[in-house]
Parts: structure tokens; C-alpha cells; sequence
């Protein structure tokens, strides 16, 4: 039902940068509403990892870091290290019923 | 640091009502805005919104289940509650509490999570 779509999955290399891309439409994010990114390691609650659009909560790794234009938004992971695997999960607000937190499709990021 | 931590049952049976409640704790010092989520993850999939509850007890729900949700904020704001009625095998998934700094906004809390299985 997500109206947010991000690739299933992404690898690379220890070192490589990798990117996860978060699609939406007019309704969300074209529209201008903010995105931020959730970080969930195996068996644990999503963890903050980026808030509207650009900005890192205190202790997260500059190697993260986020973009945002038009309709879509993008992590990136540079210099990937090998606890960065995980799912990651994508977050707007949506306009396209009476409005609502809607989350990507999210995306598994594996270290080769 | 804020501390939220979820409880209620771990098994439901199909057609019944989920009643969980999640309890606010740690160095955290209520304001006149706060807001206060619940989020769902079924097992092996993705992030789903189920709502919000204004620290005046107004309430958000996701239109997908906006019929089925009933939201609950305690008088003290130290805890909150969810109500979902007629379960399914589709409402099978790990239950998070959350802090939305806003109703547009980012969660930078999260509970530990509670599985809650939907049997028939």
C-alpha cells in the first residue's frame, strides 16, 4: 500500500558508497512535504538516521547523509562498513486521502 | 532520554480487539506538543503508519484502518493506548510505539517493539 517506492535491495563493497533512492509523487514528497530515513538492524526497532531531508540526529556517522528533489529523495552510505547492513526505510506525509505518515517500500542494504 | 516500551497480549484471535499500551518513562520533560505514534511491521515486510495522538487527545489515524483504530492518550501523558477491533491474519506484526516530533513529522523514539500474533 506504500506510496513511497525504494529498490528492494543494494550492495557493495567495505569503502564503496551506495545509494537508496525514495520515489513518490505530487501527493508527498513533489509536494514538498519533508523525507527522513530510519536505519533497522536485524531484530531491533528503526532508529533515526536522517530528519527533513538533509540533517543527521546527533551520533549518526557523517557517511550518511541525504538529499531530496522533485518528487523523489535519496540516502547515501559512503565508505559502507560491514554494521551498516540492514533494512532502511524511507518517511514522508502523504495528501492523497485526508493525509497521513506514509514509510518506503524499504530497501536492504547487504556488505559484500 | 525518552524511554517508550509497549505491552499487551502476544496472542489475539481473529475477529477480536488488540488493546496495547505503551508506557512513557526516562529524563523526559512533557510539553504542550507532543505527539505520540504507533507504527506496525508485519514479519519480513515494511513500516506501517497506524496513527497518532495529540497530547490534547486529538487523534490521526491512516485512512486504511481508520475504521478499526481507536487512539488513547493517558491524563498524565505518561502513557498511551491503541484499540484495533476486528483482527485478521493481516494484522500480524511486530507493534512499535513512537514519538513523532510533529504530524507531518520524522520518529526519533522508538519502543522496543511487541509481536502480536492473530490466530483463528
Amino acid at each position: 500500500q506504500s506510496v513511497l517506492t525504494q529498490p528492494p535491495s543494494v550492495s557493495g563493497a567495505p569503502g564503496q558508497t551506495v545509494t537508496i533512492s525514495c520515489t513518490g509523487s505530487n501527493f508527498n514528497i513533489g509536494a514538498g512535504y519533508d523525507v527522513h530515513w530510519y536505519q533497522q538492524l536485524p531484530g531491533t526497532a528503526p532508529k533515526l538516521l536522517i530528519s527533513d531531508n538533509t540533517n543527521r540526529p546527533s551520533g549518526v556517522p557523517d557517511r550518511f547523509s541525504g538529499s531530496k528533489s522533485g518528487t523523489s529523495a535519496s540516502l547515501a552510505i559512503t565508505g559502507l562498513q560491514p554494521e551498516d547492513e540492514g533494512d532502511y526505510f524511507c518517511q514522508s506525509y502523504d495528501t492523497s486521502l485526508s493525509g497521513f505518515s506514509v514509510f518506503g517500500t524499504g530497501t536492504t542494504v547487504t556488505v559484500l | 532520554q525518552l524511554l517508550l516500551q509497549e505491552s499487551g497480549p502476544g496472542l489475539v484471535k481473529a475477529s477480536g480487539t488488540l488493546s496495547l499500551t505503551c508506557v512513557v518513562s526516562g529524563d523526559f520533560k512533557h510539553s504542550g506538543s507532543d505527539y505520540w505514534g504507533w507504527v506496525r511491521q508485519p514479519p519480513g515486510k515494511g513500516l506501517e503508519w497506524i496513527g497518532s495522538v495529540y497530547y490534547s487527545g486529538h487523534t490521526y489515524e491512516n485512512p486504511s484502518l481508520k475504521s478499526r483504530v481507536t487512539l488513547s492518550l493517558d491524563r498524565s501523558g505518561k502513557q498511551f493506548s491503541l484499540n484495533l477491533t476486528s483482527l485478521t491474519a493481516a494484522d500480524t506484526a511486530v507493534y512499535y510505539c513512537a514519538r513523532p516530533r510533529g504530524r507531518q513529522s520524522w520518529f526519533d523514539s522508538w519502543g522496543p517493539g511487541t509481536l502480536v500474533t492473530v490466530s483463528s
